[in-house]
């Protein structure tokens, strides 16, 4: 059973544009939510995280938006450049208290220059 | 560079093998993390290791163990391979346990394939 679900494999913006990357997940135990960004060959990075006590949270080109009532999270990266192609991962921690993560099936940005 | 090393980078197999994946997590994380990534799925958290003790088990078969040595590297076997063990497996390592905001580093990764 998904616990955190990317519904779109796929994402073309343009450079400049904005890129809104969606995530959603099903158990309210989560309280704290991940975005990771892979590119081939390589294991997942860091980009940006939001605790379940906001609804936003701004790292340079990088927004999260928290909706728990929706079980809804978004990742807008503005403006969206080349470099930000890659496969994007949502997740989420909190259920058993470990701090493992519980990861969405990513979504392939592109970034057409 | 995450600081996180795995090896091999890439194991071919067969059926029936055992394998092991060796990590080494980030100088001064205590906890380490396994991944499996199978094709066009997120990643699933197998177990968790936090200072040498299991900390926390996901959805991990019975044929895979792990460990984690009083030098914090850690080791997943896979025993009695199948096919559908073919993935990649990650390792993460982080500071400590239980604490939220606690990022977790990821290794490149192992890519098992078992023919």
């Amino acid at each position: 059973d998904q616990q955190v679900k990317q519904n779109s494999p796929s994402l073309s913006v343009q450079e400049g544009r904005i890129s809104i990357l969606n995530c959603d997940y099903t158990n309210s135990m989560f309280d704290y939510f991940l975005w990771y960004k892979k590119y081939p060959a390589e294991g997942p990075t860091f980009l940006i995280s939001i605790s379940s006590i906001k609804d936003k949270n701004e790292d340079g080109r990088f927004t999260v938006f928290l909706n728990k009532s929706a079980k809804h999270l978004s990742l807008h990266i503005v403006p969206s450049q080349p470099g930000d192609s890659a496969v994007y991962f949502c997740a989420a921690s909190g259920e058993t208290g470990a701090n493992n993560l519980f990861f969405g099936t990513g979504t392939r940005l592109t970034v057409i220059p | 560079d995450s600081g996180v090393t795995q090896t091999p980078k890439h194991l071919i197999t067969a059926t029936g093998q055992r394998v092991t994946l060796r990590c080494s997590p980030r100088s001064g994380d205590l906890s380490v993390y396994w991944y499996q990534q199978s094709l066009d799925q997120g990643l699933q958290f197998l177990i968790q290791y936090y200072n040498g003790e299991e900390r926390a088990k996901g959805n991990i078969l019975e044929r895979f163990s792990a460990q984690q040595f009083p030098d914090l590297h850690s080791e997943l076997n896979l025993s009695s391979l199948e096919l559908g063990d073919s993935a990649l497996y990650f390792c993460a390592s982080s500071v400590q346990t239980g604490s939220k905001g606690n990022e977790q580093f990821f290794g490149p990764g192992t890519r098992l394939t078992v023919l």
